[in-house]
């Protein structure tokens, strides 16, 4: 299997809920990311790993917990979520940062609704 | 800080006919500029990418897009639009060396019609 691997492809979550969207990138890259893409809004970056160590984290709520074990797979925790949080969440990957600025290559996403 | 603003969220045209997205940025050093695509229940696609050099980029599916300075724009053309074309199309933008901080438009949905 090639390319980004996003699990579920669709999930219905109550507020109370804790569930887990997990992500596996099988290009050899080093760095990985989590968006969040609504309708009629930009897609909003989340959390960048690189090396698997968090490098950015675009003032998300606490209620999305990432977790990346290793370069190859990226997990996005949830819990206590709000309807407003139902959205597409896209996984990207990429090598390196720096002057190569290797584009992103995305998954497919998970659809995500909360109840 | 940069931005990018797509003039249009929807545009349609005839199977044949020459597709033009629209694309402006705003950005404070040199950008690497790029199109994206994302078609139903999938994610988004590299359709080009402009880092330096040569100001015409040639994408995949028959895409291309020209980098003008002097305009801030990277619009993206297709000179005979085919039913697979219909999809979703962001740009975006980053500067170099950050490809974290890659800022997106809105989209622009191209629909082809008979």
């Amino acid at each position: 299997e090639t390319g980004v691997t996003q699990t579920p492809r669709h999930l219905v979550m109550g507020m109370t809920n804790k569930k887990s969207l997990k992500c596996e990138q099988h290009l050899g890259h080093n760095a990985m990311y989590w968006y969040k893409q609504s309708a009629k809004k930009p897609l909003e970056l989340m959390f960048v790993y690189s090396l698997e160590e968090r490098v950015e984290n675009n003032s998300v709520p606490s209620r999305f917990s990432p977790e990346c074990p290793n370069s190859s797979h990226l997990f996005l925790h949830l819990h206590t979520l709000q309807p407003e949080d139902s959205a597409l969440y896209l996984c990207a990957s990429s090598q390196g940062g720096g002057i190569n600025n290797s584009p992103l290559h995305f998954g497919n996403g998970t659809r995500l609704t909360v109840t | 800080a940069q931005s990018v603003t797509q003039l249009g969220s929807h545009v349609s045209v005839s199977e044949g006919a020459l597709v033009l997205l629209r694309c402006n940025y705003s950005s404070s050093v040199p950008p690497y500029l790029f199109w994206y695509v994302q078609y139903p229940n999938q994610g988004l696609q590299l359709l080009l990418k402009y880092t330096t050099g040569a100001t015409l980029v040639k994408g995949i599916n028959g895409f291309e897009a020209e980098f003008k300075k002097s305009e801030t724009s990277f619009h993206l053309t297709k000179p005979s639009a085919h039913m697979s074309d219909a999809a979703e199309y962001f740009c975006a933008v980053s500067a170099p060396g950050t490809a974290s901080k890659l800022t997106f438009g809105t989209g622009t949905r191209l629909q082809v019609t008979l």
